[in-house]
């Protein structure tokens, strides 16, 4: 148990659906990551958040849209997505180094998603 | 832009053995941070071990120690007694110190799947 929660675990959608992964921690951290995991890649960081403002799009194509109410929460909205976008994404957070020098990344247990 | 390198796939150890990972990094920064994280069949990811290059003493904690090598830019790590449940994917990772979030980026190694044989 790392701190950082995310729901749903798993989740089989199709080309055509719309659905939403949530991320919510609980570490009183400020910035806040989305990462994508495919088979036999490295993770690739997707979108970073830091006090709610989102502060980088690693070039992620527009059907995925993140959001991030408060520090303390952040979605991954989908939509019209391609089978190749079937993936294990993990959530994690840390404190901006803005504010402190440690900022370890602590990662959720990930929503694992099958597009059909 | 740095890369990281873990050049074994897979590995396998005998328990109560000991066990060593490699990864290799490229940058051109002078200081940073570099992560071992471990991802076990839960696929939660779990943080293992952190060296700070501006520090010439290798970190350990409890079983895990790594070999920094800064100028041959490797990192690897060292599992002592390997346990069962030692049993997981291995990720090396880089951090720039840059300040600000984007130097809070982390690029991950590809990594290496680590068997334990009882």
């Amino acid at each position: 148990e790392t701190g950082v929660t995310q729901t749903p675990r798993h989740l089989v959608m199709g080309m055509t659906n719309k659905k939403s992964l949530k991320c919510e921690q609980h570490l009183g951290h400020n910035a806040m990551y989305w990462y994508k995991q495919s088979a036999k890649k490295p993770l690739e960081l997707m979108f970073v958040y830091s006090l709610e403002e989102r502060v980088e799009n690693n070039s992620v194509p527009s059907r995925f849209s993140p959001e991030c109410p408060n520090s303390s929460h952040l979605f991954l909205h989908l939509h019209t997505l391609q089978p190749e976008d079937s993936a294990l994404y993990l959530c994690a957070s840390s404190q901006d180094r803005r504010t402190d020098e440690t900022d370890t990344q602590y990662f959720g247990p990930g929503t694992r998603l099958t597009v059909l | 832009a740095q890369t990281v390198t873990q050049s074994q796939p897979e590995m396998s150890v005998q328990e109560a053995e000991t066990v060593t990972l490699s990864c290799t990094y490229d940058t051109s920064e002078s200081d940073y941070y570099l992560f071992w994280y471990k991802q076990p069949p839960s696929r939660q990811m779990i943080l293992v071990i952190r060296q700070e290059a501006y520090k010439q003493q290798n970190a350990t904690e409890n079983r895990f120690s790594v070999n920094f090598q800064k100028a041959a830019k490797s990192f690897s790590l060292k599992i002592s007694d390997s346990q069962l449940g030692d049993a997981a994917m291995y990720f090396c990772a880089y951090r720039s110190s840059k300040l600000g979030t984007s130097g809070s980026r982390l690029t991950f190694g590809e990594g290496t799947q680590l068997t334990v044989n009882p």
